[in-house]
């Protein structure tokens, strides 16, 4: 069954450097999403991106942040300037076709971020 | 509380039993979603259920849905210790205007414990 891949699966980084997440969604999907969870909290959403450009994003999502799909099969977060209060664990989700929402998401096994 | 509160936080139980999981949101929802996580790995879909439902079952699982009273259960019948994880509800919004692009609202979690 497909699935959708993220790398690294962990990424250690210094406070202030930049960081690209990696993940390859499900190769027919059509919208596609980050999450991210800190520990022992809920699944926050970050953004979701359609048709090549965001269709929504939380507060969260600030301009630290920006996302991209560059070739049509990854799709990236960059996270500018990381603060410590970055350390997550990030998720990327994919889902098929367009219409209605009620189809569900497909998670990848996520990015673990420590912003030392 | 918050949008998708689930109770209990925790939950023990034995194996072949049944466990119970409760979430309540506050918004109007175009449905509801349960995700399940196992320690470390990303969230696993598991029924969906629209707003116009009142009760899905899939397998060992029942879901049910109040939207009287802003409210899910998730079931788990026959439990068994490979259904030990969290279990997470999320919300779509609905919207009025006919667009959604999915963004998941999750709850805190239930951290589900079958003993063998």
């Amino acid at each position: 069954e497909p699935e959708v891949t993220q790398t690294p699966s962990h990424q250690v980084t210094q406070m202030g450097q930049e960081v690209i997440l990696r993940c390859v969604p499900i190769s027919n999907h059509l919208y596609f999403y980050w999450y991210r969870q800190i520990l022992g909290q809920k699944v926050e959403f970050l953004v979701s991106f359609y048709n090549n450009e965001i269709s929504e994003k939380s507060e969260i999502f600030d301009d630290q942040f920006s996302v991209e799909r560059p070739d049509g099969s990854n799709f990236t977060l960059k996270i500018r300037s990381t603060k410590l209060e970055d350390s997550a664990m990030y998720f990327c989700a994919s889902r098929p076709h367009r219409g209605p929402s009620d189809q569900p998401q497909h998670f990848g096994d996520g990015t673990r971020l420590s912003i030392l | 509380s918050q949008q998708g509160e689930e109770d209990p936080q925790a939950l023990s139980i034995q194996e072949g039993e049944n466990a119970t999981m409760n979430c309540s949101y506050k918004t109007s929802i175009n449905n509801l979603q349960w995700y399940r996580q196992n320690s470390g790995r990303g969230l696993v879909h598991l029924i969906l259920i629209r707003s116009n439902e009142r009760e899905k079952h899939s397998g060992r699982l029942r879901v049910t849905l109040d939207t009287s009273k802003k409210s899910s259960s998730l079931l788990i019948t026959a439990s068994r210790a490979a259904d030990t994880a969290s279990y997470f509800c999320a919300t779509v919004p609905f919207n009025a205007g006919g667009t959604s692009y999915g963004k998941l609202t999750f709850g805190q979690g239930t951290i589900l414990t079958v003993h063998p």
